[in-house]
């Protein structure tokens, strides 16, 4: 396993498409985890799964975004009616739950530029 | 309240010199984690080190050095001997047990290392 792999790696979009990412976690993680991290700002938590169960979502996460993670492995993230602000940087992020000895493994992120 | 600042939004130092990031962070727990990631201009954030409190041995790896205090909260990262291969962003971040392990980052430093 090399990884938690994110696709695309670039989007761009204009305004008011819908957009869907995907993260494949490192296989034995239990965890998944989403951020988000705007320009000049750390990374923002949005939501999070234990396997295939959502367990919380940021107030961040406004209804136009969804997460799913159907068989406990892959997660999708989808974005419905774009907006230039949900312009950022997204995050995907991988772990054992209660295992902190390398906190989370982190993908390379999907850039999204809405215009 | 939880919540991990970095007063440092932008460090320049000529390489060779020894530079220190600084963390404060605030949490109610008795048991939490703290780590240090680094965001190279590639974009992926790269585990650096974990701490947990009931930790507080200062660690020394390589050139990379942790001064962990919970009298003042702080979590310091010292880079002895830049190189600048050490331009990154690095962001300190907080686990807490209650929160169900979900980490909070600050809002990083941004690293120059001139040559």
């Amino acid at each position: 396993d090399t990884g938690v792999s994110q696709d695309p790696r670039h989007k761009i979009t204009k305004r008011g498409q819908n957009v869907t990412f995907r993260c494949d976690p490192i296989s034995e993680h239990n965890r998944l985890y989403w951020y988000r991290q705007t320009l000049g700002q750390g990374p923002e938590f949005l939501t999070y799964f234990q396997n295939e169960a959502q367990l919380e979502k940021s107030r961040l996460l406004s209804d136009r975004f969804s997460a799913e993670r159907p068989k406990g492995s892959f997660s999708t993230l989808e974005i419905q009616r774009t907006e230039q602000g949900d312009s950022a940087m997204y995050l995907c992020a991988s772990s054992i739950y209660r295992d902190f000895n390398y906190g989370y493994t982190f993908g390379s992120g999907t850039r999204l530029t809405v215009v | 309240a939880q919540k991990v600042t970095q007063a440092q939004t932008e460090i320049s130092v000529v390489e060779k010199e020894d530079v220190t990031l600084d963390c404060v962070y605030e949490t109610r727990d008795t048991t939490y984690y703290l780590f240090w990631y680094k965001q190279p201009p590639s974009g992926e954030l790269v585990f650096l080190i974990r701490r947990n409190s009931f930790d507080e041995q200062n660690e020394i790896s390589g050139r990379y050095s942790w001064n962990f205090q919970k009298s003042t909260s702080s979590f310091n990262f010292t880079i002895t001997a830049s190189q600048v291969v050490d331009s990154a962003v690095y962001f300190c971040a907080l686990g807490e047990l209650t929160r169900d392990d979900k980490i909070i980052f600050g809002k990083g430093t941004r690293l120059h290392i001139l040559p």
